[in-house]
């Protein structure tokens, strides 16, 4: 398996602009999650999937941002309109029944610059 | 909410040296993971530790979990440039609990 795949790599956009997150979790893995990572707040959980169903989205800034996984194999972050302080790399991972001892499988994230 | 402070917050050593880091949180947790982020990438998960005293070994890291399930250590011997990377500890706080709450992480930096 290639791991989870996350698209872009690096995405520059202006404010007020919408973006979009692409992930591919790995094949047979039930649970997907959202990530944020910024110097100042490490790792902050934005929302996750079992199955393809949102759980928890209550990590989701606000309003402007939404999340959907409508098959096994595919999700988005979307970002609309987009702010400087939404600046941060986002990653995506994907676990097998929950991950509490096998752990998260994380893609390589994208760096997302809002200038 | 459940935190998980690492310390410390950045390491600089040089090769050969030995170190620990921490991980430390008042809540207890039914099992705690160690990943290692490298530049650029996606945190890889390095060991996952369950039983409270639990001391797990992968070549050079020792990992160890506090027996009240509360902390965790992870101890490199003779440190290698290969090693620099942010470590980051994740605490589950109930079997089969689907979210892991992550540490800020330690920045090491072993330099040649």
């Amino acid at each position: 398996d290639a791991g989870v795949i996350q698209s872009p790599r690096h995405e520059v956009t202006e404010m007020g602009q919408e973006v979009t997150l692409r992930c591919k979790p790995i094949s047979g893995h039930d649970y997907l999650f959202w990530y944020r990572q910024t110097m100042m707040r490490g790792l902050e959980l934005l929302i996750y999937f079992n199955n393809n169903v949102p759980i928890d989205d209550s990590g989701m800034p606000e309003d402007r941002f939404s999340a959907k996984m409508p098959n096994a194999s595919f999700s988005t972050l979307k970002i609309q309109p987009s702010e400087p302080r939404d600046s941060a790399v986002y990653f995506c991972a994907s676990s097998f029944s929950g991950g509490s001892t096998s752990g998260y499988t994380f893609g390589s994230g994208t760096r997302l610059t809002v200038v | 909410t459940q935190l998980l402070e690492q310390s410390p917050q950045f390491l600089s050593i040089q090769e050969g040296e030995n170190l620990t880091v921490y991980c430390n949180s008042s809540s207890v947790f039914s099992s705690l993971q160690w990943y290692r982020q490298e530049p650029g990438e996606g945190p890889v998960l390095l060991v996952t530790v369950v039983t409270g005293g639990e001391v797990k070994k992968l070549k050079r890291l020792t990992f160890q979990f506090g027996d009240a399930r509360k902390d965790s250590s992870l101890h490199i011997t003779a440190a290698q440039p290969g090693d620099t990377g942010l470590y980051l500890c994740a605490g589950a706080s109930w079997a089969g609990s689907y979210q892991l709450t992550f540490g800020k992480g330690t920045k090491l930096s072993v330099i040649p």
